[in-house]
């Protein structure tokens, strides 16, 4: 079984600032997905940013980077020139690539971390 | 663009009382998926369903059951409910099972049981 782990359970940073989240995980499959979401204040799920596991080249989204690290099953989450509406718990999650016949392949997500943005 | 519709938004049960919630998944979405995420906890993944069939189980309990119709749109009934069943419940879509293929959350539904 896969496992998730977000080693900050809190996290603040300063407006304008950049700021990075941690995840480590483990599994023993080598065709993956890896995800990072945000839950604000509404408790809505968000996407923020994804990473195909046999993909090197680390995703980008605006302000949203990743470090994917294989070897060492790490997936962090750089958030730059941060604003106050980023303030939220983000989601460290992981995705089988597997195509089994009829499975459904769910996300299995980390403990959270809450970020907070200082003005 | 449409979204996960999940109803009702907030819901209040006594215990013992029985309750259902529904989720409406994106157009052609063809797979759904039921979380439950109590209080500052991760969500949890519970059941998933992939063209009608029941696909996945995870830590749903017993006294729970789901299913998906012909349009595609799920229910979760839950039963005897405890007051640990407290939470909020996320349906999730996504077109396919595997892949690739995000899986887009509803606002989630609030369950309080008293």
């Amino acid at each position: 079984a896969q496992t998730v782990t977000q080693s900050q359970p809190e996290m603040s940073v300063q407006e304008a600032e950049t700021v990075t989240l941690s995840c480590t995980y483990d599994t023993s499959e080598s065709d993956y997905y890896l995800f990072w979401y945000k839950q604000p204040p509404s408790r809505q799920m968000i996407l923020v940013i994804r990473q195909e596991a046999y993909k090197q080249q680390n995703a980008t989204e605006n302000r949203f980077s990743v470090n994917f690290q294989k070897a060492a099953k790490s997936f962090s989450l750089k958030i730059s020139d941060s604003q106050l509406g980023d303030a939220a718990m983000y989601f460290c999650a992981y995705r089988s690539a597997l195509q089994s016949s009829g499975s459904a392949r769910q996300l299995t997500f980390g403990s959270g971390t809450q970020l907070t943005v200082l003005p | 663009a449409a979204g996960v519709i999940q109803s009702p938004r907030h819901l209040i049960k006594e215990k013992r009382e029985t309750a259902t919630l529904k989720c409406y998944p994106i157009p052609r979405h063809d797979t759904v998926y039921w979380y439950q995420q109590g209080p500052g906890q991760d969500p949890q993944f519970l059941i998933s369903f992939y063209e009608k069939m029941q696909s996945d189980k995870g830590s749903i309990p017993d006294r729970f059951s789901a299913q998906q119709f012909s349009d595609y749109h799920s229910e979760l009934n839950m039963s005897s409910l405890e007051l640990g069943d407290s939470a909020l419940y996320f349906c999730a879509s996504s077109l396919k099972p595997a892949g690739a293929n995000v899986l887009t959350f509803g606002a989630g539904s609030r369950l309080t049981v008293l």
